[in-house]
């Protein structure tokens, strides 16, 4: 089982739709959890950071579930520049600094 | 502007050529790491540096060297470079986690190396 598992899409939405990702990790003690966006071609860049008790920017939401050990994006009213990949971050080693990047998931908006 | 640069950004070479991808922060970041990507693979942590003089390995070490003998730098050697090497290049910084809390990772533009 991989360490940080997403499914890779892609998710074709039409503008406006909303759209959720989950992502699944391995290590119950992990502590720190992000979502980042990569643009074809581009550097990663921090979306959201994910907190406890979940977290709003605009029109993107960040839950996490410790239980189930999963973390989601919600994107409500997606634009057309919401197109990219979201990776799911998490720190599986606490001890350390290492972060495990899950393998991305695709979003395509359509007009 | 705050940022992360490297060097070069497309590189052609052929196996056991040795080479060097230099990577450089001026944000004063005690942490840096480079990652490979590859399709179906996601990113993968090759080195990683919590600060001068002290560099780990990550998961996919094998055939690569680093060195931080300076704050801001933390070039990627690759002695023997083989086809297997070829792929896309992140260096990355970031301040230390305080109180547990991780920040902000930022990449540089990326590296992509072909090795013939």
């Amino acid at each position: 089982r991989k360490e940080v598992e997403q499914d890779p899409g892609p998710f074709n939405v039409p503008e406006g739709a909303t759209v959720a990702f989950n992502c699944t990790y391995s290590n119950s003690a992990s502590q720190s959890f992000f979502w980042y966006r990569q643009d074809c071609r581009k550097e990663p860049k921090l979306l959201m950071s994910v907190y406890s008790s979940g977290n709003e920017d605009g029109r993107f939401t960040a839950q996490l579930n410790r239980a189930s050990q999963y973390i989601s994006l919600l994107i409500r009213d997606s634009k057309l520049s919401d197109s990219a990949t979201y990776l799911c971050v998490v720190n599986q080693n606490n001890a350390g600094n290492m972060l495990t990047f899950g393998g991305g998931t695709r979003l395509m908006v359509k007009p | 502007e705050a940022q992360v640069t490297q060097n070069p950004r497309y590189l052609i070479t052929v196996t056991g050529k040795k080479l060097t991808v230099t990577c450089s922060q001026n944000m004063n970041h005690e942490y840096m790491s480079w990652y490979r990507q590859d399709p179906g693979l996601g990113l993968r942590q090759i080195y990683y540096s919590m600060n001068v003089e002290v560099t780990d390995k990550g998961d996919v070490p094998e055939g690569y060297k680093v060195s931080r003998k300076e704050k801001r730098n933390f070039p990627l050697i690759l002695e023997s470079p083989s086809p297997n090497q070829t792929s896309l290049y992140f260096c990355a910084s970031r301040t230390q986690r305080r109180g547990g809390v991780y920040n902000e990772q930022f990449f540089g533009p990326g590296t992509r190396l072909t090795v013939l």
